[in-house]
């Protein structure tokens, strides 16, 4: 069954590096999405992306986070420059536009800001 | 905007007892979608079932059951002889159908399911 990938699975990195997380989308989906969950607390959208561009985007998702598709397989997450409030798990999904609305996820790539 | 609410933090059974998470939504689009997710302590999102707004027909998977009531912006999930293995953290979703994969997800309710 196809999935949704994604690396790495964990990662530390100090305050103020750069860090790219990554994933590979299902490979006939059209629309991708990165979320982030802050440990014991709920799933939050970041920003979705279709057609190579930005789609929507939520508060969290500011100048130090940016988002590039750069070889049509890959989907990848950056941020600029980590704080601390970063360490969560980041979840890549995409989906179908003929089944729109179900998300698949990858398991995650768990972030830690010291 | 869209809001869903799990009043349920935790919840603790015995195995093989029936046990309801509540989830309550609330949206001013006609057209939207509802999800619940199961996340095991291992911490990945395991999709379980997506219901849209014009399909109020409950659902049932083997020991799993969900009951969508538009009238009480309701869409509760049952699972029937709990197992052990049930143990997780499950979270009620939403989205409109402006960006269908950007969903607003509940707290979570915290099931532990004892032997």
């Amino acid at each position: 069954e196809p999935e949704v990938t994604q690396t790495p699975s964990h990662q530390v990195t100090q305050m103020g590096q750069e860090v790219i997380l990554r994933c590979v989308p299902i490979s006939n989906h059209l629309y991708f999405y990165w979320y982030r969950q802050i440990l014991g607390q709920k799933v939050e959208f970041l920003v979705s992306f279709y057609n190579n561009e930005i789609s929507e985007k939520s508060e969290i998702f500011d100048d130090q986070f940016s988002v590039e598709r750069p070889d049509g397989s890959n989907f990848t997450l950056k941020i600029r420059s980590t704080k601390l409030e970063d360490s969560a798990m980041y979840f890549c999904a995409s989906s179908d536009f003929r089944e729109a609305g179900e998300l698949f996820f990858g398991e995650g790539s768990r972030l830690t800001v010291l | 905007a869209q809001k869903v609410t799990q009043a349920q933090t935790e919840i603790s059974v015995v195995e093989k007892e029936d046990v309801t998470l509540d989830c309550v939504y609330e949206t001013r689009d006609t057209t939207y979608y509802l999800f619940w997710y199961k996340q095991p302590p291992s911490g990945e999102l395991v999709f379980l079932i997506r219901r849209n707004s014009f399909d109020e027909q409950n659902e049932i998977s083997g020991r799993y059951s969900w009951n969508f009531q538009k009238s009480t912006s309701s869409f509760n999930f049952t699972i029937t002889a709990s197992q052990v293995v049930d143990s997780a953290v499950y979270f009620c979703a939403l989205s409109v159908n402006t960006n269908a994969g950007k969903s607003t997800f509940g707290d979570g309710t915290t099931l532990t399911v004892k032997p």
